[in-house]
């Protein structure tokens, strides 16, 4: 299986300032068919996981363009320029070039 | 808009059975390839199983703590997934959630919580 190696475990950061998480994995996510399945998921409290990256750095519909990701092969990046509070919750990172899909530990971003 | 309602969750008993439905719309169902995921309770995310569209075959496959005792299936002409889960362990207490591989990503239903305990 694929491991999803997430950092850091937690975030505290003051409103308007950057955040950044960093995804390894443990094989690479580049596919023959050009792709890197690497996926970006927030999961806000109390609510199911919502699509916010797909494929390292496109962002899906209605995402605003503070969120933003890179990386390629094993090692990936999330960055959010700006934090705002509407964006707490816990990240995750998933991979899906193989089965079983595997996700990340999860990182908490929380606001001071 | 893609909407993903599951329901049939509930307390078990250990070694007993249950059986998730997922009501499907918003989406051409029959053409979406389809896996359960779950979380335990304050803890991360894990992947249960997938089924193809029956335009794929319709196979199936399963995280190898379900395998042989969780088992996937469809209904196209209801527009509703299915996960039947036999020989439960406390350690399969977790929220499910129905998830559809539609976009670009995984679409994901507000979940179901499923509880074994004696």
């Amino acid at each position: 299986d694929i491991v999803m190696t997430q950092t850091p475990l937690s975030l505290s950061v003051t409103p308007g300032q950057p955040a950044s998480i960093s995804c390894k994995s443990s094989q690479s996510l580049l596919h023959s068919d050009g792709k890197t399945y690497l996926y970006w998921y927030l999961q806000k409290p109390g609510q199911p996981p919502q699509l916010l990256i797909y494929e390292v750095s496109n962002r899906f519909s209605g995402v605003p363009d503070r969120f933003s990701g890179s990386g390629s092969g094993t090692d990936f990046t999330l960055k959010i320029s700006r934090v705002e509070a509407e964006d707490v919750g816990v990240y995750y990172c998933m991979q899906g070039i193989q089965l079983p899909l595997t996700f990340g530990g999860g990182t908490k971003v929380e606001i001071k | 808009e893609v909407q993903l309602v599951e329901s049939g969750g509930g307390l078990v008993k250990p070694g007993g059975s249950l059986r998730l439905s997922c009501a499907a719309s918003g989406f051409t169902f029959n053409k979406a390839w389809m896996s359960w995921v779950r979380q335990a309770p304050g803890k991360g995310l894990e992947w249960v199983g997938r089924i193809r569209s029956k335009s794929d075959i319709g196979t199936t496959d399963y995280a190898a703590p379900v395998k042989g005792r969780f088992t996937i299936s469809r209904d196209d002409s209801k527009n509703t997934l299915y996960l039947q889960m036999d020989s439960l362990k406390t350690e399969d207490t977790a929220v499910y959630y129905c998830t559809s591989h539609w976009g670009p990503g995984l679409y994901w239903g507000q979940g179901i919580l499923v509880t074994v305990s004696s």
